[in-house]
């Protein structure tokens, strides 16, 4: 069966610090991946989204970035948080064809500080 | 593009009583529709989704749902609310293609004894 790893569940960090929070699936080959963050009453957005290895899709632009470098891994990267950036942030996964049904990790709950 | 719109931000029900969360949605054409739960600091969970064919459809937990195109409307039952059922529940619509989901900003659901 399909499983998703997120790490670490909760970060604590500076401002201006960098950052990298790694997602991985097992179980499953060439999965469309996606970040999401979620803040208080504001629901999910979507960050980032990928087809394959190296394609990565920006849904809004802002200080993060993300990365592809295997089939079953994505990266979130920044290379200095703001204190805006605090939130949970949540990784997904979906085959086929990309509007289907995601199934999500545990996600990381980051505090910027 | 799609949209979801969860009117309920906060709904609070009685352990027994029955349960209907709404959800509208915007797209021009037959939509793929989905209900995810989430409880404190976890992920997603899928209760439900709705691809094609009979619109009432069932999902896990005791969940259900129904498709109304008239009223582009996708909510959410459940005829008998458990204590464990508090949680936040997002809609989710997608196009299939190349658009990842949208998700509505959720609603919270706290159950009182």
């Amino acid at each position: 069966s399909q499983t998703i790893h997120q790490w670490p569940a909760t970060l604590v960090q500076p401002v201006g610090s960098p950052l990298s929070l790694e997602c991985t699936v097992e179980g499953t080959s060439n999965p469309n991946l996606y970040w999401y963050r979620q803040a208080a009453g504001r629901g999910l957005q979507l960050l980032f989204y990928s087809v394959g290895i190296g394609q990565i899709s920006s849904e809004v632009p802002q200080n993060l970035s993300a990365s592809r470098p295997q089939d079953r891994q994505f990266i979130l990267s920044s290379k200095k948080l703001l204190l805006s950036d605090s939130g949970f942030y949540l990784c997904a996964w979906s085959v086929g064809v990309v509007g289907t049904e995601a199934f999500f990790g545990q996600g990381t709950r980051l505090t910027v500080v | 593009a799609q949209s979801v719109t969860q009117p309920d931000i906060h709904i609070t029900v009685s352990e027994g009583a029955s349960l209907e969360l709404r959800c509208n949605y915007s797209y021009g054409a037959t939509p793929y529709l989905f209900w995810y739960v989430q409880s404190p600091g976890q992920g997603l969970q899928l209760l439900l989704k709705y691809f094609s064919g009979d619109t009432l459809v069932q999902g896990i937990k005791g969940f259900e749902a129904e498709f109304k195109r008239s009223q582009s409307s996708f909510n959410l039952r459940k005829p008998s609310v458990h204590w464990s059922d508090a949680a936040e529940y997002f809609c989710a619509v997608g196009a299939g293609g190349v658009t990842p989901l949208v998700f509505g900003k959720g609603t919270r659901l706290s159950v009182i004894a």
